[in-house]
């Protein structure tokens, strides 16, 4: 059971290129989140999304662009890397009726 | 605005000790309130979930309380063991989102 999984764990980006993280989860949850965590900050909600094909901003959207095409994945991207978006980026997911969440393990990004 | 509270930031007591953690949250009109633990480097692990028609819920050692009315929760975990130690995060999910207090760091020593 591999619940929510995420990819890559650990990247490098120079200032200004591009990246996409994939998100993907096995258990037909509706709900899906991505998160950023920085310390002394706690997880601050970015992008989520309540069904395939639907997108939402959340507290700090700015940067970032999210797409859920298939129900099962969530992709986060980076059009233009900052070093203000180094960071551990995580993952969630969650069903509608017992709305619990689930994390991934996390993506190390920094950007130099 | 949904604001999460966690008290106190860090924690240290000796092994055996029986502690309590402390979370409030301004809005009352939540969906359920979930604890967290998150090891170094690692991702968050779930401990509870309660409802919030629900005032408690325990699974071995943790034992997790709701007040909905007065914005409060706590996490109580008996006999603390170093393997314990490690930061504790409480959500409350509210409208479509989770919020988060930026945890406790609890060390327990042997």
């Amino acid at each position: 059971n591999a619940g929510v999984t995420q990819t890559p764990k650990f990247r490098v980006l120079k200032t200004g290129q591009s990246m996409t993280l994939l998100c993907a989860q096995d258990m037909n949850h509706e709900y899906m989140y991505w998160y950023r965590q920085d310390p002394g900050m706690g997880l601050r909600l970015i992008h989520y999304s309540v069904g395939e094909g639907t997108t939402a901003k959340g507290e700090v959207p700015d940067g970032y662009n999210v797409s859920r095409l298939k129900k099962q994945n969530f992709l986060l991207g980076l059009e233009s890397a900052a070093p203000s978006q180094t960071s551990v980026y995580f993952c969630a997911s969650s069903a509608i009726n017992r709305d619990e969440a689930f994390f991934g393990q996390g993506t190390r990004l920094t950007v130099v | 605005k949904q604001e999460v509270t966690q008290i106190p930031a860090a924690l240290s007591v000796p092994e055996g000790e029986n502690l309590v953690l402390n979370c409030s949250f301004t809005d009352s009109a939540i969906y359920n309130l979930q604890w967290f633990r998150q090891d170094p480097g690692k991702g968050l692990t779930s401990l509870l979930l309660i409802q919030s028609s629900q005032r408690e819920q325990t699974s071995g050692r943790l034992n997790a309380s709701l007040d909905k009315s007065s914005g409060r929760s706590t996490l109580y975990i008996a006999a603390s063991q170093p393997g314990d130690s490690a930061t504790y995060l409480c959500a409350v999910k509210y409208g479509n989102q989770f919020y988060f207090g930026t945890g406790t760091s609890l060390t327990v020593i042997p």
